[in-house]
């Protein structure tokens, strides 16, 4: 077991507002992203952190930040919430040994933006 | 052009039968990896099965098993005697780049339905 929480699991807000979702694992992951999804396009790459501090653009990063200050934590930010960011927010991390190649998901975070 | 194409977006099958369900992919990297994932109604996503892009065997987990055709770009989830808590969402999935650059690319999936 990865280890990682997710919260809040479900939030409503309003369109304008900012709004922090947090990510943390308690297995000293380097490796974390942050993934959406929508019906019809599956899970789709926000951001992502390769250790403290590292972190980098996906394919739809427009609209929301990171930050990563520990090993344990990594945060998405929507600055300015939008009802298109309204989605499911999955946070994963990554693990490479030779008995496991994976990626281990969060529970999510249903958010609605109104 | 998408990296991963799931062809199928649902599927009904018999209780007992098997199923395949479809994955193409597009890469120029030499070295990635194919994964499928189980997103039942309760929205978690289970891991189920990982191919390397050098594998020379397919995978296999219990009862499912990874049918990789490399010159094809096809990763194709085959699952043996289906039962009814296998309906659900199925992603294939591609990890591309190298340590430190790694990414994950989703297909839009498949809904699979187990029919008594």
């Amino acid at each position: 077991d990865a280890g990682i929480t997710q919260s809040p699991r479900h939030k409503v807000t309003e369109t304008g507002t900012p709004v922090t979702l947090r990510c943390h694992q308690t297995e000293n992951h380097r490796y974390m992203y942050w993934y959406r999804q929508d019906p019809g396009h599956g899970l789709r790459l926000i951001h992502y952190s390769y250790g403290v501090k590292d972190t980098d653009k996906g394919e739809v990063s427009d609209g929301y930040s990171v930050s990563r200050s520990k090993t344990e934590d990594f945060l998405l930010t929507l600055e300015s919430a939008t009802s298109s960011q309204t989605s499911v927010y999955f946070c994963a991390i990554s693990e490479f040994s030779q008995s496991n190649y994976g990626y281990t998901f969060g529970s999510g975070t249903r958010l609605t933006v109104v | 052009a998408q990296k991963i194409t799931q062809t199928q977006p649902g599927m009904f099958v018999q209780e007992k039968e098997a199923v395949t369900l479809d994955c193409t992919y597009d890469t120029s990297d030499p070295s990635y990896g194919l994964f499928w994932y189980k997103q039942p109604s309760s929205g978690e996503m289970i891991f189920l099965i990982y191919q390397g892009s050098y594998d020379q065997q397919n995978a296999t987990e219990g009862r499912y098993s990874l049918n990789f055709q490399k010159a094809r770009k096809s990763a194709n989830l085959v699952i043996s005697a289906s039962q009814l808590g296998d309906s659900a969402m199925y992603f294939c999935a591609m990890r591309e780049g190298n340590f430190g650059n790694e990414k994950l690319t989703f297909g839009t999936g498949t809904r699979l339905t187990i029919i008594p």
